[in-house]
């Protein structure tokens, strides 16, 4: 069973939709929780960090996280296109700062 | 403040040739990581240090693979001999806790 998992895609949504990306996690223990975006050709760059039971808003984006379930998501309001990226779920293990990743979710915001 | 500095950015090698790259975190993080990101995979940690001390190693094939961080400051991941499957993007990341990490901008390997 692999540490973090996400569905791969390809994600495609209309531009002002919502983008809605899930993430499942192997250890109950874990006790930090991350989403990325990665451009293509660009390294993964932090967009919302989760570390207790519920929601969390920044912006457009919201954090999700049911640790009883292993379960974080990211809800996108209101997609733009520059939105279209790749976004890695990475999860860090409990007494420690290794961070482990999904393999990505790609999504498309069509104009 | 300066992020995470790799280099060089992009490498093309025969197999069983060896390749080195270099990393230079952000000043002041004491934990420094190498990934491995094959295309379409998520980032893949090869190995982990604190300082210049190794926290995790496991993930590293270490009949091919060494890497170093001397003085706790840059560090230097060598491939040698290279195969084919090697090709990746080799990300850098650096971190002061265990709250986040910063990535470089990856060294794009090519092994032909």
């Amino acid at each position: 069973q692999k540490e973090v998992e996400q569905n791969s895609g390809p994600l495609s949504v209309p531009e002002g939709a919502i983008a809605s990306l899930n993430c499942t996690y192997s250890d109950r223990g874990s006790q930090s929780f991350f989403w990325y975006r990665q451009y293509s050709g660009k390294s993964p760059e932090l967009i919302m960090s989760i570390y207790s039971n519920g929601d969390k808003e920044d912006g457009r984006f919201t954090a999700q996280l049911n640790k009883a379930s292993q379960y974080v998501s990211l809800l996108i309001r209101d997609s733009q296109p520059s939105d279209s990226a790749t976004y890695l779920c990475a999860v860090s293990r409990s007494g420690g700062n290794q961070f482990y990743f999904g393999t990505g979710t790609s999504l498309t915001v069509i104009p | 403040e300066a992020g995470v500095a790799q280099s060089p950015r992009y490498k093309i090698i025969e197999k069983r040739q060896s390749v080195a790259f270099w990393c230079n975190p952000i000043s002041g993080h004491a934990t420094l990581y190498w990934y491995q990101q094959i295309l379409g995979q998520g980032p893949k940690l090869l190995i982990q240090f604190q300082n210049n001390g190794v926290v995790d190693d496991s993930q590293l094939p270490k009949d091919r693979f060494s890497a170093e961080r001397l003085k706790g400051v840059d560090s230097t991941l060598k491939i040698q001999p290279a195969k084919l499957e090697d090709s990746a993007v080799y990300l850098c990341a650096s971190s002061r806790s265990r709250v986040r990490e910063y990535f470089g901008a990856g060294t794009r390997l090519s092994v032909l």
